[in-house]
This record gives C-alpha cells, sequence and structure tokens, in this order.
C-alpha cells in the first residue's frame, strides 16, 4: 500500500527542548513538503525538498530545520528557537503534477 | 506571486441540499487547479483536480468543479450533501508560469452539513 506515514500522531514538548518528526513516503516522489497549520490559518509552508540532498525554505522556516539524505525519508526537527510550535504538522509529497499526497498529520503540544 | 481566496471561511447547509463552495486566484495563463477535504485530525485528501482538457471535472463523493479561466475561477459543487461531507475543504492553485512547483493553497470553507 503506496503513501506518506507520520510519527508520532502526538507529541508533546518540553521547554528549551528539541523534537524530531518523522515522516515516510513510499510513493517514489522526488518532492517533499512539510507544513504547519493553525486553526482559522490554513496551510503555512515550513520547508520543501524537491530532490535528495537538496532542501528550501518556506514561509516560517524560522526555529525549524529539515533533513532529506534519503528519497524516502524528509524529518522536520522543531528546535527550541521555535517559541510558538504548538500546531498540527503535516507531511506530503507530489507527483509530477503538483497533486500533493499528505500524511495523516502530528499534533505538537508544549507543556 | 499567486494567491486563492476561499470566500467563504464558513457555509452551513442542510442535508441532501446542493452546495456551492467558491474558490478565486490571482491571473495566470497556465495553471493546474485543486481541491482537497480535510476530516478533523486527519491530512487532506485529494477530491479532485484539472490539469487540462474539458473544464468541468468530476471527483470522489459526487463532487465537481468547474475552471472558468475568464473569472478565474475553480468553485467546487454536490447536488446533493451528506452528513459526512462535513469537513474542510482547500483550493490550492499551481502557477506555472512562475517555475515553482509550490502550490498555493486558500485559507479553506468549513463546510456544515447539518440534519
Amino acid at each position: 500500500d503506496g503513501g506518506i506515514t507520520q510519527s508520532p500522531k502526538y507529541l508533546f514538548r518540553k521547554e528549551g527542548q528539541n523534537v524530531t518528526l518523522s515522516c515516510e513516503q513510499n510513493l517514489n516522489h522526488d518532492a517533499m513538503y512539510w507544513y504547519r497549520q493553525d486553526p482559522g490559518q490554513g496551510l503555512r509552508l515550513i520547508y520543501y525538498s524537491q530532490i535528495v540532498n537538496d532542501f528550501q525554505k518556506g514561509d516560517i522556516a524560522e526555529g525549524y530545520s529539515v533533513s532529506r539524505e534519503k528519497k524516502e525519508s524528509f524529518p522536520l526537527t522543531v528546535t527550541s528557537a521555535q517559541k510558538n510550535p504548538t500546531a498540527f504538522y503535516l507531511c506530503a509529497s507530489a507527483d509530477g503534477t503538483d497533486t500533493q499526497y499528505f500524511g495523516p498529520g502530528t499534533r505538537l503540544t508544549v507543556l | 506571486a499567486q494567491s486563492v481566496t476561499q470566500l467563504d471561511s464558513q457555509v452551513p447547509v442542510f442535508e441532501e441540499a446542493p452546495v456551492e463552495l467558491r474558490c478565486n486566484y490571482s491571473s495566470s495563463v497556465s495553471v493546474y487547479l485543486f481541491w482537497y477535504v480535510q476530516y478533523p485530525n486527519q491530512g487532506l485528501q485529494l477530491l479532485l483536480k484539472y490539469l487540462s482538457g474539458s473544464t468541468l471535472v468530476k471527483g470522489i463523493n459526487g463532487f465537481e468543479a468547474e475552471f472558468n479561466k475568464s473569472q478565474t475561477s475553480f468553485h467546487l459543487r454536490k447536488p446533493s450533501v451528506h452528513i459526512s461531507d462535513t469537513a474542510e475543504y482547500f483550493c490550492a492553485v499551481s502557477d506555472l508560469s512562475g517555475g515553482s512547483y509550490i502550490p498555493t493553497f486558500g485559507r479553506g470553507t468549513s463546510l456544515i452539513v447539518h440534519p
């Protein structure tokens, strides 16, 4: 079954702690994306990658970091520099027509 | 830069009534257009898309949308809604002329179906 998986489903972060959200795809897509979703604000792009070993900042990259060492994997680290990280995080990959395929999301809460 | 406007943040409707969710985008010669649906606490899933060809596009769950180039719109319609259609709906546009492969999303429309 092809698709995108994200883990964990729920994540809790203490002050000053870095946390990493996992995103894996088996759709053989080159492009992958991370979005943040807050109530009433739609989707905001954090980072995207169009090929292995390359990634670009999106609209709200401050306080976040990513890596793209493998085509299948695009993990997102929420660093302690991100002052308001409580949100729903969505990972997606895209095919050659820009159609995006989303994972089930990770809900991050700051304690 | 491309912008996408979903004119209604919330649309309440009774079950079995028709519904239209509106989406307008800034002008461009060549675009791909998408509608996605998001159920509570889940990721988005594709409802339908327009890449080329017929301007009337049919999608899953009985939804359809019409691409209107002159009005730069891509409104989503369903002739008879069901309670299970209650969800958030997002319109997205890929501007092929800009050289970017990042779709621009609207802010979403919450469809609330009442019994």
